[in-house]
């Protein structure tokens, strides 16, 4: 079956634009999770969305948004871009919500959004 | 807080040897799950091995296994006869509420 689907893979920007990030999850997963991967700094949790509802959300601050659709599809927003946002954006998916206690928590993720902002 | 500390930014080991990687984490809760996460060059992160923290015996995946230490918190990766296609970014990871990660291992193998 599909993998986990992210567009565009590549994308760059100036400062003060917005962006905003596509995640396609496998079918059948409702949980899609959002990171912010930067060299030295390892993955940062952003958000995660389980059936249309923000169920957690990391530390960064409000120019970072999201939102699930119905078909569990997710998109992620940036408003405002700053250098500091440069980075490769992860999406993975899960068939339950990730504060579930289940080994069906297992992360898949996408090949990711590489953001330049210049 | 939770933390995910992987103290080695960056390893490497001649192809066909025996690699450890490790991670230690901080945690309040008696039950959770670790997992360690393998990102190679260009490609997409994918899962090489889980291991629940109630269970004691450790996880195995073919050439990969991990040594639990609960109490420790400790919880690392040995590769055995290291591979050339073993070249990559492995993090380690925690899972409460949501997942944790650490700041990743960068092992290179040599022919």
């Amino acid at each position: 079956k599909a993998g986990v689907t992210q567009t565009p893979r590549y994308l760059i920007k100036t400062r003060g634009q917005q962006v905003t990030l596509s995640c396609s999850p496998i079918s059948g997963h409702r949980s899609v999770s959002w990171y912010q991967q930067t060299p030295g700094q390892g993955l940062q949790f952003l958000f995660e969305y389980f059936s249309e509802t923000q169920r957690n959300k990391g530390n960064f601050p409000g120019r970072f948004s999201g939102r699930q659709f119905s078909n569990s599809r997710s998109e992620m927003n940036v408003s405002t871009l700053e250098l500091g946002d440069s980075a490769l954006y992860l999406c993975a998916s899960s068939l339950a919500t990730l504060a579930a206690s289940s080994g069906a928590n297992v992360l898949t993720f996408g090949a990711g959004s590489r953001l330049t902002v210049l | 807080a939770q933390t995910v500390t992987q103290s080695q930014p960056e390893m490497s080991v001649q192809e066909a040897e025996t690699v450890t990687l490790s991670c230690t984490y901080d945690t309040s809760e008696n039950n959770y799950y670790l997992f360690w996460y393998k990102q190679p060059p260009s490609r997409q992160m994918i899962l090489v091995i889980r291991q629940e923290a109630y269970k004691q015996q450790n996880a195995t995946e073919n050439r990969f296994s991990v040594n639990f230490q609960k109490a420790a918190k400790s919880f690392s990766l040995k590769i055995s006869d290291s591979q050339l296609g073993d070249t990559a970014m492995y993090f380690c990871a925690f899972r409460e509420d949501q997942f944790y990660f650490g700041t990743g291992t960068s092992l290179t193998v040599i022919p």
